[in-house]
This record gives structure tokens, C-alpha cells and sequence, in this order.
């Protein structure tokens, strides 16, 4: 069973202040997505990183990939109460299998 | 920007019965999907679709678990005897080549399904 670990599960901070998020796995993937969704809505994409120690920015969030593809992070940079969310990772395994493992996800409370 | 579309938004139906959710995706993808999600767990995978045949199964999909896509737009996922374990949000997703070749795949908002 492939497991894909999300931490922290839990998150409330205040407006400005920094945060991250990881993803972690035994296993190597071949792609990974980073996703947020909102109560009674689907997984909104916001990344996909593909090559080891890949880094990339969407505006204040920076995501980031491991060397070795078993591990990712998300950096928001002076949240804001409009990141307030869900923030899942999804994994597609090395080995040819078209299916995402997801992470529990880590629910983010900004407060103004 | 091109989206995957569910209907319908919420499905009650008695246990036992027959139930189809559809989706359409975004028009150039190839590879389909659907995930569920119980309420409070993990979205979990069911099944993935290309070419007109299932490509990948979990263990969920047994044989109570049916995929189609009857024309060139929709994509629909059928039970065929519902129980009511089988409650929960059921998402449609659609990639263009698959995650093999690293594309990502995108959600629909999804279809609740309560079984009484």
C-alpha cells in the first residue's frame, strides 16, 4: 500500500506570518500535484512538480520537489485570510500506474 | 479556462437502486478518472479510462462498478445495486496523456451521493 503523508493536519496562524506544509512519502513518484479545495468543491490544481529539487512559484506560494521525488513541501510567504483552505498533495507513483494517491490534507485558517 | 462538469451537483437515491453520475471533460483530454471521498477521508482512487477500456482499478471498483463513455463528450460512472457505504462525494478527473507522462489531472466539482 503506497502511503502518502500530509502534515500538519491542522493549521491557524495569523495574517503576515509564514507556514509550511509537507508531503511525504517511502516511495518515489513520477509526478506531483498540489491541490486546493474548498468546502463542497472539487481539488483546484495549483502545481505540478516533475523533477527532482524542482522549485516553483505561484505568486506567494513556493512549492518544492525532494532530490529523490519523495517528498515535497508548500511555502506561503505572509499569508493572508484568503489562503484560507484545503490544501491536499497527490502523487502518481513511479511504475507506470495513471492513478493519485492523495494526502489527508491540511486544513489552513488565516486569521485577520 | 476549460473545466470538467459533474451532474448532478447532489444524487438521493434508496439503497439497492441504480445510480449514474456523469461528466464531461475538458474536450482534448485522454485519460479519465474517477476518485470518491467519504466525508472526513482521504480522496481515494476508483478507476481510470483510456482509450474506451479501464485502464486501472482499485479494490473499491468491484463488480457493482461500471464506466462508460457512450459518446465523444461523457464519461459516466454506474452502480448498479447501491449501498449505503456508497455514500460520498464521487469526483470525475481528466488528464491529456496521463500521469506516465507527468500531466496533471484536473477535478470537476463532484457529485454527493447519499444513500437512504
Amino acid at each position: 500500500t503506497q502511503l502518502l503523508e500530509q502534515s500538519p493536519q491542522f493549521l491557524s496562524i495569523q495574517e503576515g506570518e509564514n507556514l509550511t506544509v509537507y508531503c511525504n512519502s517511502s516511495s518515489v513518484f513520477s509526478s506531483l500535484q498540489w491541490y486546493r479545495q474548498e468546502p463542497g468543491e472539487g481539488p483546484v490544481l495549483l502545481v505540478t512538480v516533475v523533477t527532482g529539487g524542482e522549485v516553483k512559484k505561484l505568486k506567494r506560494l513556493t512549492f518544492q520537489f525532494g532530490d529523490a521525488r519523495k517528498d515535497s513541501s508548500l511555502h506561503i510567504t505572509a499569508a493572508q485570510p484568503g489562503d484560507t483552505g484545503l490544501y491536499l498533495c497527490a502523487g502518481a507513483y513511479q511504475g507506470g500506474s495513471e492513478k493519485l494517491v492523495f494526502g489527508k490534507g491540511t486544513k489552513l485558517t488565516v486569521n485577520p | 479556462e476549460p473545466e470538467v462538469t459533474q451532474t448532478p451537483s447532489h444524487q438521493v437515491t434508496q439503497m439497492g437502486q441504480e445510480v449514474i453520475l456523469r461528466c464531461v471533460p475538458i474536450s482534448n483530454h485522454l485519460y479519465f478518472y474517477w476518485y470518491r471521498q467519504i466525508l472526513g477521508q482521504k480522496v481515494e482512487f476508483l478507476v481510470s479510462f483510456y482509450n474506451n477500456e479501464i485502464s486501472e482499478k482499485s479494490e473499491i471498483f468491484d463488480d457493482q462498478f461500471s464506466v462508460e463513455r457512450p459518446d465523444g463528450s461523457n464519461f459516466t460512472l454506474k452502480i448498479r445495486s447501491t449501498k449505503l457505504e456508497d455514500s460520498a462525494m464521487y469526483f470525475c478527473a481528466s488528464s491529456g496523456w496521463g500521469a506516465r507522462r507527468n500531466q496533471p489531472q484536473h477535478f470537476g466539482d463532484g457529485t454527493r451521493l447519499s444513500i437512504l
